[in-house]
Parts: C-alpha cells; structure tokens; sequence
C-alpha cells in the first residue's frame, strides 16, 4: 500500500547541531509540505512543494529549509537547532490533480528535543 | 489574532452525548473547509471535507458551514469511546492551492 513515513520517529540533539528529518511518499504525489505541531498554536506550515526543485515559505520557515530533489522525499533540515523548535514535526502529500477534495495525507510525525 | 480560532478544550463528555466542534475565522477568502481527526501520537486523518456553506453528514459525523457568520461546526452523534482524539478545523481559499490553514485542534474525550 501507497504511505508517508517519517524518520527519526523521535530525535533528541543539542543546540546549534545541523538536524535533518526525512520524509518519504510512495502516492506519487506532486505537493508536499511540513508542519510543526505545538501546543496553542495547531499545525504551523513551514515548508511546502508542489514538485521537484519547486520550494516555498510557509509561516514559520525561519531557521528551516528544504529541498525537492524527486517526487517522493521532502527532507527538512534545521540549520542550526535552537532551543524553541523542539516539537512535534508531520509531513503530509497531496495530489489536487485527481480532483474532488484538498485532502493531505499525513505522516506519523518526528518527536524532536533540542537540548 | 490567529486567523483560523478553535478552542483547545479540553471537552470531556459522556458516551452517547451530541458534541459540538467549532472554528471561526476571519479570512472571507476561505471556500474549503475540512475536519482532521487525530489520535494520540499519530498524524491527522482527514475526517470531513465541505465546500462553501451547507451542511454534509457522513455517518455519525455532520460537518456545517456558516460563511456568512465565518463560522464552521462538526457535530459527533452517539459519541463513542473510539471518538476521543483532538479534532482540527483547516481551511483554504483555492482548490487546488493546498495551503490549509489549521485551527489550534479541540482534545475531546468520550468518557464510557
């Protein structure tokens, strides 16, 4: 069957280290996106594609980057970790071009601790 | 001011009540509007998806949508144990456009 998965399922790393998180679709799906899940705040947009070497800022991008080197994975890389993006990070695909709904299917999430 | 509010809860109820979800937002662009349901330590499922206002049902599940008031609900009939989760609103302006904008998530549990 067609998944998201993520990995690491849980890091914990220091301040100021380079982290990467990896995000592998197997839909096919052309749009990408990575959120952060905090507690009063929801689902944050950080990054988002909408196909390969396409790239964009979401709303709290500072500090984050991504590249989109084939249709599958969007790595996310925090440049240099800082204390406030430890949290919960999902990555989700879609394909609007199936028509019909906006749904994003999300992945089950990286549990990240900047110490 | 956020532009999608939801409130965080929590909401505890007894198995079988009615429960009421709700988003209000300020953006009048928005057009699609959609439930995620999302149980511990797992990624959000989509739950119910609406275009503009009207309502839809699915089930036990019935998703209403106010443009004119900007004010969105999701209504759970004969709630269940299995219910409990944190549901969010999102919402998006263009069809196709895919960038949602998420409300904070209500944590909901269906006490038996």
């Amino acid at each position: 069957d067609a998944e998201i998965t993520q990995s690491p399922r849980h890091k914990i790393t220091e301040t100021g280290r380079q982290v990467t998180l990896a995000c592998h679709q197997t839909w096919n799906h052309n749009n990408m996106f990575w959120y952060r899940q905090d507690l009063g705040h929801g689902l944050r947009l950080i990054h988002y594609s909408y196909g390969v070497q396409d790239t964009n800022k979401g709303e709290v991008s500072d500090g984050y980057s991504v590249s989109r080197s084939n249709t599958e994975d969007l790595p996310l890389t925090l440049e240099s970790a800082a204390s406030s993006q430890t949290s919960v990070y999902f990555c989700a695909s879609s394909d609007p071009s199936g028509g019909g709904t906006d749904t994003q299917y999300f992945g089950p999430g990286t549990r990240l601790t900047v110490l | 001011q956020k532009e999608v509010e939801q409130d965080p809860g929590p909401l505890s109820v007894p198995e079988g009540a009615i429960v009421s979800l709700n988003c209000t937002y300020s953006n009048s662009a928005f057009q699609y509007f959609m439930w995620y349901r999302q149980y511990s330590r797992k990624g959000p499922e989509l739950l119910m998806y609406t275009y503009s206002s009207g309502n839809k049902e699915d089930g036990r599940f019935t998703a209403q949508v106010d443009k004119s008031s900007k004010y969105i609900s999701l209504f759970i009939r004969d709630s269940q144990p299995s219910d409990s989760a944190t549901y969010l609103c999102a919402m998006t302006a263009n069809q196709g456009a895919q960038k949602l904008v998420f409300g904070q998530g209500t944590r909901l549990t269906i006490n038996p």
